[in-house]
């Protein structure tokens, strides 16, 4: 079976410093890996996604995401936080049937 | 292109009642995968139809069902309505490949808010 599993529900940043959101997951097939994010009354929208290929993955907004298999992880960053980035974020992997599991998410608030 | 809609945006039932949710999604996606959000339980995948067939499932009790039309739009019934079924109900559509193993981007709706009284 598919799971994620999210470090920390709730992440403050100050403007301008690095963001960090953690995400770890367990798969029993090779993973397809995405990062979501949630902005207050609106469905989700794709940042990135890791299917093959570059285990670096850039994302839309100056986020992005490196694929580690030894740990694991598909950890989000992005160098500098903007205040338009307070939102909340979820990782997610697709399932060996095809259905997707997100992970419990991380609520991102950035500090002025 | 139009993205995924859905109707209706906000919905307020009693106990005991029945809904239908109804979701479209972008023109020449055949994969429609319907989502519970809440609070508590976080995002949960309820299912997910392809060319108008059921091919994935979560882990819902049978008073959460589901369709897809030929057109591709999907509506999502849940019967007897608990209060425990108040939440987002998010619509996600993508372009869908046979074989059932998403990696296409999936677009999502702005979702139904369904409260339950």
């Amino acid at each position: 079976a598919q799971s994620v599993t999210q470090l920390g529900s709730h992440v403050s940043v100050s403007e301008g410093a690095l963001v960090l959101l953690r995400c770890n997951y367990s798969s029993s097939v090779p993973p397809y890996l995405f990062w979501y994010v949630q902005y207050p009354n609106q469905g989700l929208q794709l940042l990135l996604k890791y299917t093959t290929g570059a285990t670096l993955v850039k994302g839309i907004n100056g986020f992005e995401a490196e694929f580690k298999k030894s740990e694991t992880s598909f950890h989000l960053t992005k160098p500098s936080a903007h205040m338009s980035d307070a939102a909340e974020y979820f990782c997610a992997v697709s399932g060996s049937a095809g259905d997707m599991r997100f992970g419990a998410g991380t609520r991102l608030t950035v500090k002025p | 292109k139009a993205g995924v809609t859905q109707t209706p945006r906000y919905l307020i039932k009693t106990r005991g009642q029945q809904v239908t949710l109804s979701c479209s999604p972008i023109s020449g996606h055949r994969s429609v995968s319907w989502y519970q959000q809440t609070p508590g339980q976080g995002l949960q995948f309820l299912f997910e139809y392809f060319s108008e067939t059921q091919r994935n499932k979560g882990n819902f009790p049978g008073r959460f069902s589901g369709r897809q039309f030929s057109n591709s739009r999907s509506e999502m019934n849940v019967s007897t309505l608990e209060l425990g079924d108040s939440a987002l109900y998010l619509c996600a559509s993508s372009i869908g490949l046979a074989g059932g193993r998403t990696y296409n981007e999936q677009f999502f709706g702005p979702g139904t808010r369904l409260t339950v009284l």
